[in-house]
């Protein structure tokens, strides 16, 4: 148990369909990450809030739509996805990414997401 | 931009065997993060490194951030069927313009165990 929940642990959506992950961390940080991983590739990063704030957007698709309401918790709405959006999605954590600070960050069990 | 490669990329061993693996940077790093990855599962910590030199064992696991800060390994003694998995390095550089560096993962290397 790592701290940080990812629901649903697998979702089948087509393309027309709208949906949404959702992410929690019980570890009191204040960072949170969304990541890609798709088979033989390295983890892309997507998304980074630190403090409810967006940081960082790695040039990610607008059919992808991030959330963070508060620290604990970071939602990606999906909407018109394609095929090759089927990945592994995976959302992290950290205690505070700022200047000086070690950023050790941890994994929720992701999200598998197939797109007919 | 930073590059990570880590190898070997796939490992097939007996059980008992030692095993290891290191990722290597084009530039240098002030954190080095090693991670586990079970299938259908995230990443998993398990060793975290800030100081280069610094050698830190978890169980039979042994990560050492190499000295010029651009190479880590990661080593297995007397593995175990459980060891089987995806092993990933990350590393992350020194902040730029007063912004942490994002973390760089690796391509992950393949661990297979035969009892």
């Amino acid at each position: 148990e790592t701290g940080v929940t990812q629901t649903p642990r697998h979702l089948v959506m087509g393309m027309t369909n709208k949906k949404s992950l959702k992410c929690e961390q019980h570890l009191g940080h204040n960072a949170m990450y969304w990541y890609k991983q798709s088979a033989k590739k390295p983890l892309e990063l997507m998304f980074v809030y630190n403090f409810k704030e967006q940081t960082e957007n790695n040039s990610v698709p607008s059919r992808f739509s991030p959330e963070c309401p508060n620290s604990s918790h970071l939602f990606l709405h999906l909407h018109t996805l394609q095929p090759e959006d089927s990945a592994l999605y995976l959302c992290a954590s950290s205690q505070d990414p700022a200047r000086g600070w070690q950023e050790t960050q941890y994994f929720g069990p992701g999200t598998r997401l197939l797109v007919l | 931009g930073q590059q990570l490669n880590q190898s070997p990329q796939s490992m097939f061993i007996q059980e008992g065997e030692d095993v290891s693996m290191n990722c290597t940077s084009s530039s240098i790093f002030n954190t080095w993060l090693w991670y586990k990855q079970d299938p259908g599962e995230g990443p998993v910590l398990l060793i975290a490194l800030y100081k280069a030199g610094e050698l830190t064992s978890n169980g039979r696991l042994t990560a050492q951030f190499g000295i010029t800060r651009k190479d880590s390994f990661l080593n297995i003694s007397a593995s175990i069927p459980s060891d089987v998995g995806i092993y990933f390095c990350a590393g992350q550089g020194p902040p730029r313009g007063g912004a942490t560096n994002k973390l760089i993962f690796g391509t992950g290397t393949l661990l297979a165990v035969q009892p």
